[in-house]
């Protein structure tokens, strides 16, 4: 199974920061699995955003709760991360992942993508 | 929120020594944790789950123990292809709010 995140490199402060994942040799269908982003800014640490289920359940990081919208098209076997009102602080390689349902470690990731914030 | 803390900041160590790395949780996570390993450029890397079950791939010289809010990585017997960051993550809690420590980088000596 693998996930590849896609979307725009560059995003303006203030405005909405929207990401792909997409999974491939597997189903995002899975009552065993949960899917989640993850975010690290240049050179720190790793950020929880949020995690959803197939069925759209959704679960996020309460400091960023009013900013972020998950959500999952799974005719497509896409999931997807909405950031509004980005500021330079945002700016970051966001991952995909995968979570299994009884144990919540990330795995597999995806290959990240860096999006930046700036005008 | 759960925090983790992780010591050291970094380790420097030969090839072929032992490398010890912690974890320390702000509450009890029960064996709720993960250690993940990052290289310069890489996505991180599932190594360690459930506080000692190696993930698919990594060999026997890396470890995990503990439970509760005291966790620690070993890596007994460096490789050069071990120097990277080293992240611990707890899901413990449902609803979740997942954290990750601060890394610890294991430098060649």
């Amino acid at each position: 199974l693998q996930l590849q995140e896609s979307g725009p490199g560059l995003v303006k402060p203030s405005e909405t920061l929207s990401l792909t994942c997409t999974v491939s040799g597997g189903s995002i269908i899975s009552t065993s699995h949960f899917w989640g982003w993850i975010r690290q800014p240049p050179g720190k640490g790793l950020e929880w955003i949020g995690t959803i289920y197939y069925d759209g359940s959704t679960y996020y990081n309460p400091s960023l709760k009013s900013r972020v919208t998950l959500s999952v098209v799974t005719s497509m076997n896409q999931f997807f991360l909405s950031l509004t009102s980005v500021t330079v602080a945002d700016t970051a390689t966001y991952y995909c992942a995968r979570q299994a349902y009884y144990d919540l470690s990330f795995d597999p990731w995806g290959q990240g993508i860096l999006v930046t914030v700036s005008s | 929120e759960i925090v983790l803390t992780q010591s050291p900041a970094t380790v420097s160590v030969s090839p072929g020594e032992r490398a010890t790395l912690s974890c320390r949780a702000s509450q009890s996570v029960r064996s709720n944790l993960a250690w993940y390993q990052q290289k310069p450029g890489q996505a991180p890397r599932l190594l360690i789950y459930g506080a000692s079950t190696r993930a698919i791939g990594f060999p026997d010289r890396f470890s995990g123990s503990g439970s509760g809010t005291e966790f620690t990585l070993t890596i007994s017997s460096l490789q050069s292809e071990d120097f990277a960051v080293y992240y611990c993550h707890q899901y413990n809690d449902w609803p979740p709010s997942f954290t990750f420590g601060p890394g610890t980088r294991v430098d060649m000596k």
